[in-house]
């Protein structure tokens, strides 16, 4: 299974909201990560994960909150978002070449299109 | 300042001919180049990868090169179909930066039949 999943595909948030987005992969990747893409641009790294741990945050405002309940999955909390927040969210994992580095291709998933009101 | 550049937005070629496409980069010291495709409203799909010390690397009709004396990239795309149309990124991979994945501002081809 070579599949990063990923719910919902589609979320619209009011302002107030809190909500949740899901990531999920069974391929015994110990790196994730979560990307933010705006239209028409690449994707921007927001966070990543190293055997459950946060390795890497690149200066995220809070109302961005990640988790790693365990080597599967990988959630991304949002409240409190703003409508410029609003992007599709990719997440990706890949095989570490030692702890805490990665130099391996990465699997995306289909990325949760989030349109934040 | 770092910079990592695609050479345009867009390309148009003719199908049938050889698409090339440049990455080039400013100030920064790669261990590895990837590139990527993307089709609308999905997440990058891998395509290959070249490491610092390799000049060429080929998969089917792919090839890409790696000169980090010019700091540049180049991915070819042989015998050219429609379904290659897609926007295609390159993407540095830096040492010790936990897997970070720098990303070009993509090429987006368009192959006519």
């Amino acid at each position: 299974d070579t599949e990063v999943t990923q719910t919902p595909k589609h979320l619209v948030m009011g302002m107030t909201n809190k909500k949740s987005l899901k990531c999920e992969q069974h391929m015994g990747h110990r790196a994730m990560y979560w990307y933010k893409q705006k239209a028409k641009k690449p994707p921007e790294l927001m966070f990543v994960y190293s055997y459950e741990k946060l390795s890497i945050n690149e200066s995220v405002p809070s109302r961005f909150s990640p988790e790693c309940p365990n080597s599967s999955l990988l959630n991304l909390h949002l409240h409190a978002l703003q409508p410029e927040d609003s992007a599709l969210y990719l997440c990706a994992s890949s095989q570490e070449n030692e702890v805490g580095h990665s130099y391996n291709e990465q699997f995306f998933g289909p990325g949760t299109r989030l349109t934040v009101l | 300042s770092q910079k990592i550049e695609q050479n345009s937005e867009a390309l148009n070629i003719q199908e049938g001919k050889t698409a090339t496409l440049t990455c080039n980069y400013t100030n920064y010291s790669p261990a590895y180049l990837q590139w990527y495709r993307q089709d609308p409203g999905r997440g990058p799909v891998f395509l290959l990868l070249i490491r610092e010390n390799e000049k060429e690397k080929r998969k089917e009709r792919l090839k890409v090169t790696f000169d980090t004396t010019l700091k540049q990239s180049l991915f070819h795309i042989t015998a050219s179909q429609p379904a290659d149309s897609a926007t295609y990124l390159c993407a540095l991979v830096l040492y010790n930066q936990g897997g970070k994945l720098i990303f070009g501002q993509g090429t987006e081809l368009s192959v006519k039949p």
